[in-house]
């Protein structure tokens, strides 16, 4: 069963228009997510956070929404620009679980076109 | 550069092999992590190592094993071969076991099993 689902597995944006990546989660204990970056042959980066006691954080063109009643979040990037194309992982830990292991969602493709 | 060194980068062997791959955590980094990355899939965690100590457990097959020695560094031993388990490997650490740390993740081991 997949806790973290990312339903969209590619996007394509024009060059300065708005990225809106979508995740959702079914576990109601993660209580902290995160949004990774990936680039062919790296690992995954980390891109932007947010606690489960706010509903939006901000970090220069980047943007995470969290709606806890949905169960959903979401990363926006404005302006988008050709250098963001990459796989973008959607992440989620519980507090109260053993460790600090991340559950991740299967990645949205982002495709930025000049 | 996150800091993590995985070795080796690429890995190619038979069915039934054993092989053993090796992670050496950002410095200071207490936490070392293992995932588990298939066919552009999402990153499924495998097994968490604290201080030598392993501290959580995920989805991992009982031919596969992991420790983390004295010098923090961790390797993770993948025996009794299938093709199934071709996939990347990937490596994380953080500062320590808290929920709030960051993952900083190694570029990965491909194993492919012919």
């Amino acid at each position: 069963d997949q806790q973290v689902k990312q339903n969209s597995p590619s996007l394509s944006v024009q060059e300065g228009r708005i990225s809106i990546l979508n995740c959702d989660y079914t576990n109601s204990m993660f209580d902290y997510f995160l949004w990774y970056k990936k680039y062919p042959a790296e690992g995954p980066t980390f891109l932007i956070s947010i606690s489960s006691i706010k509903d939006k954080n901000e970090d220069g063109r980047f943007t995470v929404f969290l709606n806890k009643s949905a169960k959903h979040l979401s990363l926006h990037i404005v302006p988008s620009q050709p250098g963001d194309s990459a796989v973008y992982f959607c992440a989620a830990s519980a507090s109260l679980s053993a460790g600090n292991m991340l559950t991740f969602g299967g990645g949205t493709r982002l495709m930025v076109k000049p | 550069d996150s800091g993590v060194t995985q070795t080796p980068k690429h890995l190619i062997t038979a069915t039934g092999q054993r092989v053993t791959l090796r992670c050496s955590p950002r410095s200071g980094d207490l936490s070392v992590y293992w995932y588990q990355q298939s066919l552009d899939q999402g990153l499924q965690f495998l097994i968490q190592y604290y201080n030598g100590e392993e501290r959580a457990k995920g989805n991992i097959l009982e031919r596969f094993s992991a420790q983390q020695f004295p010098d923090l560094h961790s390797e993770l031993n993948l025996s009794s071969l299938e093709l199934g388990d071709s996939a990347l490997y990937f490596c994380a650490s953080s500062a320590s076991q808290g929920t709030r740390n960051t993952l900083h993740f190694g570029n990965g081991t491909r194993l492919t099993v012919t």
